[in-house]
């Protein structure tokens, strides 16, 4: 039962544009959702989070969208930059569980 | 340098065999996560450990086995491995129970069964 849903196994964004990652999730308990970073060789790395009593959080130009109806969040990131390309991928917990992770997103950005 | 630190880096291993992941956290976290990456997958929860217990389990298979010590270190110990059991090894870390902290991650360890 996968809870948690990345149905976009890759994007390519050019430089200077707005890339879009998207993420679904099943469990409308979930009260906390998190987006993290991947480079090759290296671990999942923190980048920005929300909880579900907020429905935007922002931080310099990675902006995550919580839409608690549809179960569907999203990160934004502008403008895109070479470096942004990794893996993302979309978690979220309830209380003291567990992180559930999404399948990823691939991000190329070309310049 | 995330503060967690996983060994090896790589493994590669026969088919049947017997292996141990060693992770240790960051310093001053008392839970432990350790998750599997196979090729084109999501993190897999396998399984979690809170100073010193077993707090939660997930897609974790018989053939595995994880502990963690009164230092706080853990280790995963894959048995009777199979070509399925090839992913890369996370685990993570985080001061208190639960995904509100936030996990650090270590590098992993990409197991190759062969």
């Amino acid at each position: 039962d996968q809870q948690v849903k990345q149905n976009s196994p890759s994007l390519s964004v050019q430089e200077g544009r707005i890339s879009i990652l998207n993420c679904d999730y099943t469990n409308s308990m979930f009260d906390y959702f998190l987006w993290y970073k991947k480079y090759p060789a290296e671990g999942p790395t923190f980048l920005i989070s929300i909880s579900s009593i907020k429905d935007k959080n922002e931080d310099g130009r990675f902006t995550v969208f919580l839409n608690k109806s549809a179960k569907h969040l999203s990160l934004h990131i502008v403008p895109s930059q070479p470096g942004d390309s990794a893996v993302y991928f979309c978690a979220a917990t309830l209380g003291a569980q567990k992180l559930v992770f999404g399948q990823g997103t691939r991000l190329t950005i070309n310049p | 340098d995330s503060g967690v630190t996983q060994t090896p880096k790589h493994l590669i291993t026969a088919t049947g065999q017997r292996v141990t992941l060693r992770c240790s956290p960051r310093s001053g976290d008392l839970s432990v996560y350790w998750y599997q990456q196979s090729l084109d997958q999501g993190l897999q929860f396998l399984i979690q450990y809170y100073n010193g217990e077993e707090r939660a389990k997930g897609n974790i298979l018989e053939r595995f086995s994880a502990q963690q010590f009164p230092d706080l270190h853990s280790e995963l110990n894959l048995s009777s491995l199979e070509l399925g059991d090839s992913a890369l090894y996370f685990c993570a870390s985080s001061p208190r129970q639960g995904g509100y902290y936030g996990y650090t991650f270590g590098s992993g360890t990409r197991l190759t069964v062969v």
